[in-house]
């Protein structure tokens, strides 16, 4: 079956540690991305990335690091700088829909709950 | 910029009843609108889309039309079961602006038996 892959499903963070949050799609897009939701929030946009070796900050970058080695994977860090991660956390990804709208979708992930020890 | 201005919840219906949760839009090109729905602890899925003015998605008796005019594309069913309980979100992506979703804060329904 396709889709998207994010594990671990739950992890833990110990104080001035770096994480790694994995993402892995085989739908065959161009396009992946990372969000953090919060409680009672909508989704915040972490990175982005359209093609591999490149991506984008989104809105709330600071603390985190990405990288897009291979298409079908997009793994997450949160660094040490990030004082605040427990979140769940949410990867995404499309194609690059161009002038075919109907094939502009994004599928998410099971998502990934980070808690703070 | 884009954004989208959800409903406020949490929303909570008997079974059912008559479901609306409101969404409105700013966009700077021509978006497509979406309706994702979360259930607890998973992430988004898809539950229904119109690329231009006038379309209506559907799916699952859920139903959304793109309105124009008043930049609204309100969520409708006509009769909610228990297992409609979950967080329901607002999305538009515009090419105009690199293909990027944006998200409305989302709202919790709730249906009781």
């Amino acid at each position: 079956d396709g889709g998207i892959t994010q594990s671990p499903k739950y992890l833990f963070r110990k104080e001035g540690q770096n994480v790694t949050l994995s993402c892995e799609q085989n739908l065959n897009h161009d396009a992946m991305y990372w969000y953090r939701q919060d409680p009672g929030q909508g989704l915040r946009l972490i990175y982005y990335s359209q093609i591999v070796n490149d991506f984008q900050k989104g809105d709330i970058a600071e603390g985190y690091s990405v990288s897009r080695e291979k298409k079908e994977s997009f793994p997450l860090t949160v660094t040490s700088a990030q004082k605040n991660p427990t979140a769940f956390y949410l990867c995404a990804s499309s194609t690059i829909a161009g002038g075919n709208l109907a094939k502009n979708i994004q599928y998410f992930g099971a998502g990934t709950r980070l808690s703070v020890l | 910029g884009d954004s989208v201005t959800q409903m406020e919840g949490p929303v909570t219906l008997s079974e059912e009843a008559f479901l609306t949760i409101n969404c409105t839009y700013t966009a700077t090109g021509y978006p497509s609108l979406f309706w994702y729905v979360q259930y607890p602890g998973e992430g988004l899925q898809l539950l229904l889309k119109a690329t231009k003015a006038d379309d209506k998605g559907s799916n699952k008796g859920f139903e959304a039309t793109y309105r124009k005019e008043t930049t609204s594309f309100h969520l409708e069913k006509g009769s909610v079961q228990v297992s409609d309980s979950a967080v329901y979100f607002c999305a538009l992506s515009d090419q105009y602006t690199g293909n990027q979703f944006y998200f409305g804060t989302g709202t919790s329904l709730t249906v009781i038996p």
